[in-house]
């Protein structure tokens, strides 16, 4: 069975650009997580899905950062500026219902701006 | 005060030592609190779950401290494998993983 796919792997822009990823959560998975890791740190929500629901977007800093969950399925994170201090790790991560051994995260998707 | 917080570290130690960790939660109501292992450049990984009775899966345990709000793990006979990033996650009765920032362990030959 596939794991949690993230694409890309590595993405470089420059600040101001608009940058997205992609994440497809594993079948039959209704929860779906965006975190944030940076350097050092641990991962920090950003957004979690209840199939198309975004039930907590507390984190999420609205005035560029978007997403959507499209039929309760695959999702996608933009960031619109991006600014220098977005350079982070942006994990995915899926599971059946809540509980932390039912995560599976993607191996992520590492943005740098410059 | 963070919700969970961890010593960065790193620990580093030699082949078959005895290392531990813990991990401290502000929130008493948190229910749920997990190990994840997460080397270099990858992403987390399940290590274990605490159990308020404490668990063991091998060289690994894990112990629940609810009165003092702490978990820790405890890694026994070392292995150069066992090198990676520790997080402690707790879910805080929101419906969401709320990790540490991770304590690093570098197990040297």
């Amino acid at each position: 069975e596939a794991g949690v796919v993230q694409s890309p792997r590595y993405k470089i822009i420059e600040k101001k650009q608009p940058v997205a990823f992609w994440c497809n959560p594993i079948s039959g998975h209704n929860t779906l997580y965006w975190y944030r890791q940076n350097l050092g740190q641990g991962p920090e929500l950003l957004i979690r899905y209840e199939n198309e629901e975004a039930v907590d977007d507390s984190q999420l800093p609205k005035d560029r950062f978007s997403a959507e969950r499209l039929k309760g399925v695959d999702s996608t994170l933009k960031i619109q500026p991006a600014e220098l201090g977005d350079s982070a790790v942006y994990l995915c991560a899926s599971s059946l219902g809540t509980q932390g051994d039912g995560y599976t995260f993607g191996s992520g998707t590492r943005l740098t701006v410059v | 005060r963070k919700e969970v917080e961890q010593d960065p570290g790193p620990f580093n130690v030699p082949e078959g030592a005895t290392v531990a960790f813990n991990c401290t939660y502000s929130n008493s109501a948190s229910q749920s609190f997990f190990w994840y292992r997460q080397d270099c450049r990858k992403e987390p990984k399940l290590l274990m779950s605490v159990y308020s009775s404490g668990n063991e899966d091998g060289r690994f345990t894990a112990q629940l401290n609810r009165a003092s709000q702490y978990i820790s793990l405890l890694i026994r006979d070392s292995k150069l494998s066992d090198s990676a990033t520790y997080l402690c996650v707790v879910i805080p009765g929101f419906q969401k993983l709320v990790f540490g920032t991770g304590t690093r362990l570098l197990v040297s030959p």
